[in-house]
């Protein structure tokens, strides 16, 4: 069955330091692949996706992540970690079917920065 | 551009009680989906309509759950009778069309006591 595992359910960096979010996915054919963010009270954002091309993305706030079909695996970086990205970040794969894609998301892993 | 609308953004009832959240796409998105999220997990597809019509309902409790998309704009999601594991976060999300980027509404918050 389809799935995506977020193996970290906290991750704390201090302000100004690398981060990286791991996910892995499970899934039969060549994946649809997104990262999510959802600050607290707030709906889930868009950070990037992954269709197809250059295994490299670049989304938005300054996060890239790195498609790898060999470790199934689409984890999320960012070079310098500011105050305001301390929020819930979600990997999800879409299945793709008849009538669109259907999002399937992994547990999120919750990210606390300090100063 | 306004965003997705949902409300209300909390409830909080007794087991055995009914509940209806409403949701306000995005100007002209023809794909509308309900999540829930459970504390601590990722969201969980609940049910999608592609204009008025369901699309996908397969993980939809059909027993207690109920939605409707009238005149493929506004939806409601109700659930008769709620159950203590009910209490989530339901997210309402639109989309231009099937293969779109999804836009999150804030979601209602329920807790069932």
């Amino acid at each position: 069955a389809q799935s995506v595992t977020q193996p970290d359910i906290h991750i704390t960096v201090s302000e100004g330091a690398s981060l990286e979010l791991r996910c892995n996915y499970s899934y039969g054919a060549t994946p649809y692949l997104f990262w999510y963010v959802q600050s607290p009270g707030q709906g889930l954002q868009l950070l990037l996706k992954y269709f197809s091309g250059d295994t490299l993305v670049q989304g938005i706030k300054g996060f890239e992540a790195e498609f790898k079909r060999s470790q199934s695996s689409f984890n999320l970086r960012k070079p310098s970690v500011h105050w305001s990205d301390a929020a819930e970040y979600f990997c999800a794969v879409a299945l793709r079917g008849e009538y669109g894609n259907k999002l399937v998301f992994g547990a999120g892993t919750i990210l606390r920065v300090k100063s | 551009e306004a965003g997705v609308a949902q409300s209300p953004r909390y409830k909080i009832i007794e087991k055995r009680q009914s509940v209806a959240f409403w949701c306000n796409p995005i100007s002209g998105h023809a794909t509308l989906y309900w999540y829930q999220q459970i504390l601590g997990q990722g969201p969980k597809l609940l049910i999608q309509f592609q204009n008025n019509g369901v699309v996908d309902d397969s993980q939809l409790p059909k027993d207690r759950f109920s939605a409707e998309r009238l005149k493929g704009v506004d939806s409601t999601l109700k659930i008769q009778p709620a159950k203590l594991e009910d209490s989530a976060v339901y997210l309402c999300a639109s989309s231009l069309g099937s293969q779109g980027e999804q836009y999150f509404g804030p979601g209602t918050r329920l807790t069932v006591t």
